[in-house]
C-alpha cells in the first residue's frame, strides 16, 4: 500500500520568509496529491492539490510542485504570515480516492 | 453552514462503554469517509461509503467498530466496548465523486 513520508516535522520561520514542506510517496499509481492545513481543534482544510499530469500549481502565496519520477512533492508558502501557523499534512491517493494516505504532518510556526 | 458537521464534538467515556458518533456530509455529496487521527499523526483511513454502500474498510476497523449510512446521507460510527487505545479524533469527510475531500471538525473521544 501507499506510504507517505513528510519532512520536517516542525518548521519555524520569521514572518515574511518562505516555508517549504516536502513529502515522498511509495505507490507509483498515486496520482492525486492534496495538502491540508489543520488548526487547533479543527478538521483538516484543503488548501491546494495537484494531479499527476501537472508539475506545478500556484494559488496566491501557496504553490505545490510534483516530481513523479522521484515520487516527491512539496508545498511552498511565500511571504508567510502568523495566521499561516498550523499543522500541514500532505496526502496521496489513486484516482478512485478510496484510501487516501496522509503524512505525519508538519507543525509550522510563523514568528511575528 | 453548509460544510461537513459532526456530533458530538467531544466525548468522554469509560472503558467498556459503547459510543456512537454522527456525521452529516455536505449536501448531495455521495461519498463519505471516516478517519481516525491520533496526536501528532495524520488522519488514518477507516472506511468509505458511496451513497449507502460501504465499499471499503481498513484493517484498522476492528470488529468493535461499525459504520452505517442507511439513507445515503448522514453516517454513524459506533465503537463497542471502548478501550483506552480508541482515544483519538474521529474525522468525517465527504466528496461529490471527485477526488477532493472536505473534512468536518471531528469528534474527540477520550476513553478513561
Amino acid at each position: 500500500g501507499e506510504n507517505v513520508e513528510q519532512h520536517p516535522s516542525t518548521l519555524s520561520v520569521q514572518e515574511g520568509d518562505s516555508a517549504v514542506i516536502k513529502c515522498t510517496y511509495s505507490d507509483s499509481a498515486s496520482n492525486y496529491f492534496p495538502w491540508y492545513k489543520q488548526e487547533l481543534g479543527k478538521g483538516p482544510q484543503l488548501i491546494i492539490d495537484i494531479r499527476s499530469n501537472v508539475g506545478e500549481k500556484k494559488d496566491q502565496r501557496i504553490a505545490v510542485t510534483l516530481n513523479k519520477t522521484a515520487k516527491h512533492f512539496s508545498l511552498h508558502i511565500t511571504e508567510t504570515q502568523p495566521e499561516d501557523s498550523a499543522v500541514y499534512f500532505c496526502a496521496a491517493s489513486r484516482n478512485n480516492n478510496n484510501d487516501m494516505r496522509f503524512g505525519a504532518g508538519t507543525r509550522l510556526t510563523v514568528k511575528p | 453552514d453548509t460544510g461537513v458537521s459532526q456530533d458530538p464534538r467531544h466525548k468522554i467515556t469509560k472503558r467498556g462503554q459503547n459510543v456512537t458518533f454522527r456525521c452529516d456530509p455536505i449536501s448531495e455529496h455521495n461519498r463519505l469517509y471516516w478517519y481516525r487521527q491520533t496526536l501528532g499523526q495524520g488522519p488514518e483511513f477507516l472506511t468509505y461509503f458511496q451513497n449507502e454502500a460501504q465499499l471499503e474498510k481498513s484493517r484498522l476497523l476492528s470488529d468493535r467498530f461499525s459504520a452505517e449510512r442507511p439513507k445515503g446521507s448522514f453516517s454513524t460510527l459506533e465503537i463497542q466496548r471502548t478501550e483506552q487505545g480508541d482515544s483519538a479524533m474521529y474525522l468525517c469527510a465527504s466528496s461529490s465523486g471527485g477526488v477532493e475531500q472536505f473534512f468536518g471538525p471531528g469528534t474527540r473521544l477520550t476513553v478513561l
